[in-house]
Formats: structure tokens, C-alpha cells, sequence
């Protein structure tokens, strides 16, 4: 049981490009989010899906897309990567039902020059 | 979702319990009270959770006050891979989509 899959795991890009983090869950759960972790800040909520073809934003949604277009994925995408989002992203899924444990990859460490 | 104060750091000695203090004075009834921790820079890790009875498990206890303003974690045996970021969250569980995880208390175990 792979659980939550996160790739890449480490990105760097330059400032204007584009690139898409995927996620990808083998448990069947109905949501599905995106964090952000920066130094100091804890864990911030970018986006999250409580169904294909559901997205909601969360805290800090600007300059990310996503979409749900099956249950197993949930990719993060960056149209124009910035400084500012040099960070680490997690993805996490869980039940929509029960106790709603969240589960989590192992993040992704990006770095914008 | 109700917020969470938390302390920004606690040392606590290998062996002894480790008590995490959250407090969420503006917590609703319907609100549960949850808690992870995020060990070096891994994915954060669901501990324990409670409405309003404690709450224990193989990992830890959960002691929730009366007025459900406030709740401690309890580690009763701090070992140093216990050494990790706590956080403590409020969300109405199942209908409730959204983790505001906050920054946390960064628990050193020290030898």
C-alpha cells in the first residue's frame, strides 16, 4: 500500500516557468489537498478537492491551479513560478467520512532562482 | 475552524511524559480537537483525536477540559524519537474541510 505519492520531490526552476507537482493516493479517499511549509510559517492550505471534479481554495491559493479530474490525483500546478514560492509542498488525503485523518506524502522541495 | 494557541517550544527529559498544552478558547460544540506531529522535515503524522471524553491510544492520551477551551497532549514515556513539531487543530470532523494547522510547539527530548 503505497499511500499518499508525491513527485518530484526535489524541483528547481527558474522564475516564469511552469511546472505541475503531482499527487497521487491508492486509498480511495474522496479529499484531497495541497500544502505549503515555510520556515517559521507552519503548514498553509493552498487548494483542496472533496471530489473529482470538486476544487475549493484554501488560505493561500494565488498562483496555483488545480484540478480533480479522477479520484486517485490531485496535481499542483504553477503557471509562472515565483521566488515566493520556494518551499515545501505536501499533499494530503483522508476519508471524507470517520475520524477524517489526514494523510500525508513526503513532500516536494521546490526552489525558484 | 476555531484557532489554536499553542507554545512556540518545550524541552522535555527522556523517560518522563511530555505534557503539550493547546488552548482554543473559541472552540465550537461540534468542533473536534486533533493532533499531529511532523517529525525533522517528513509529512506531518495524525497522533490522537477527542470531542470531549480524554482520549488514549497507543501513542498518547488526550485530556480535554470540561469547557473544551483548552487540551493537553500527554506522551507518557518521551522518548528522544518523540522529538518533532506538535500541532493541535479544531475542524468540525467529516463535514468540516479544512486543516489550519498553525506553527505549532517544537518538542526537544533531551537524553
Amino acid at each position: 500500500n503505497a499511500g499518499v505519492t508525491q513527485t518530484p520531490k526535489f524541483q528547481v526552476l527558474k522564475t516564469g516557468q511552469s511546472m505541475t507537482l503531482q499527487c497521487a493516493q491508492d486509498m480511495n479517499h474522496e479529499y484531497m489537498s495541497w500544502y505549503r511549509q515555510d520556515p517559521g510559517m507552519g503548514l498553509r492550505l493552498i487548494h483542496y478537492s472533496v471530489g473529482a471534479g470538486i476544487t475549493d481554495q484554501g488560505e493561500v491559493p494565488n498562483g496555483y491551479n488545480v484540478s480533480r479530474s479522477t479520484t486517485e490525483d490531485f496535481p499542483l500546478r504553477l503557471l509562472s513560478a515565483a521566488p515566493s514560492q520556494t518551499s515545501v509542498y505536501f499533499c494530503a488525503s483522508r476519508q471524507l467520512l470517520n475520524t477524517g485523518e489526514l494523510f500525508f506524502g513526503e513532500g516536494s522541495r521546490l526552489t525558484v532562482l | 475552524d476555531a484557532k489554536t494557541t499553542q507554545p512556540p517550544s518545550m524541552d522535555c527529559a527522556e523517560g518522563r511524559a511530555a505534557n503539550l498544552p493547546c488552548n482554543h478558547s473559541t472552540i465550537s460544540g461540534n468542533e473536534y480537537v486533533y493532533w499531529y506531529r511532523q517529525i525533522h522535515s517528513q509529512g506531518p503524522q495524525y497522533i490522537i483525536h477527542g470531542l470531549k471524553n480524554n482520549e488514549t491510544n497507543e501513542m498518547a492520551s488526550l485530556i480535554i477540559t470540561e469547557d473544551r477551551k483548552s487540551s493537553t497532549l500527554i506522551l507518557p514515556h518521551a522518548t528522544l524519537r518523540d522529538t518533532a513539531v506538535y500541532y493541535c487543530i479544531v475542524r468540525v470532523s467529516n463535514t468540516g474541510n479544512q486543516f489550519y494547522f498553525g506553527t505549532g510547539t517544537s518538542l526537544t527530548v533531551i537524553p
